[in-house]
């Protein structure tokens, strides 16, 4: 397995463009969501997803997209980028059940926004 | 709503000394609890968990925690501190069946030679 695969690790935008971080899991997991990282802020839930065709907003949605088409992609779309979203962002996924607890995070995509 | 505090943005340890990163949270219902490690430019890889059963947890790395429900607690705790453990470390909440994780500001530790 792949594990979580996210695309591209680094990206430079121009205010106003915009663009789609891309995130991948290969492990039939039904959790996926998406985290900003900031300095001194820890990781702020921005997205989430509990499975196929359901997304929900974390603690920080503004200004950001979500779908979830398929079980395996949950891309992340910035339809006019900010200054203000220039970080680090990582996506993670959990498997199904009562039980999940564990959640594997991707190596993460480094935005700049000028 | 769930809520995780760190205490200590940056500890700092030498070699062969003990590591103890803290962290309290909040939580409406019994929580779950995870520590995450993060080494420069990585993602996240978990350290260990505290889900039901025992409250002292072991984890990769030499690394342990003990769940206080008195004392709303989590420390992470390594008895001698090596310089493959500098990293930022995550302590983070869930509540049951909720997906959602809560994390922590994070702890930068740093060892020294």
């Amino acid at each position: 397995n792949a594990g979580v695969t996210q695309t591209p690790k680094f990206q430079v935008l121009k205010t106003g463009q915009s663009m789609t971080l891309q995130c991948a899991q290969d492990m039939n997991h039904e959790y996926m969501s998406w985290y900003r990282q900031d300095p001194g802020m820890g990781l702020r839930l921005i997205h989430y997803s509990v499975g196929a065709g359901i997304t929900d907003q974390g603690e920080v949605p503004n200004g950001y997209n979500v779908s979830r088409s398929t079980t395996e992609d949950f891309p992340l779309r910035l339809l006019s980028a900010a200054p203000s979203q220039t970080s680090v962002y990582f996506c993670a996924s959990s498997p199904p059940g009562v039980s999940t607890d564990t959640q594997y995070f991707g190596p993460g995509t480094r935005l700049t926004v000028l | 709503a769930q809520s995780v505090t760190q205490l200590g943005s940056h500890v700092s340890v030498s070699e062969g000394a003990l590591v103890l990163l803290r962290c309290n949270y909040s939580s409406s219902v019994p929580p779950y609890l995870f520590w995450y490690v993060q080494y420069p430019n990585q993602g996240l890889q978990l350290l260990l968990k505290y889900t039901t059963g025992a409250t002292l947890v072991k984890g990769i790395n030499g690394f342990e925690a003990e769940f206080k429900k008195s004392e709303t607690s989590f420390h992470l705790t390594k008895p001698s501190a090596h310089m493959s453990d500098a990293a930022e470390y995550f302590c983070a909440v869930k509540e049951g069946s909720n997906y959602k994780l809560t994390f922590g500001k994070g702890t930068l530790l740093t060892v020294n030679p």
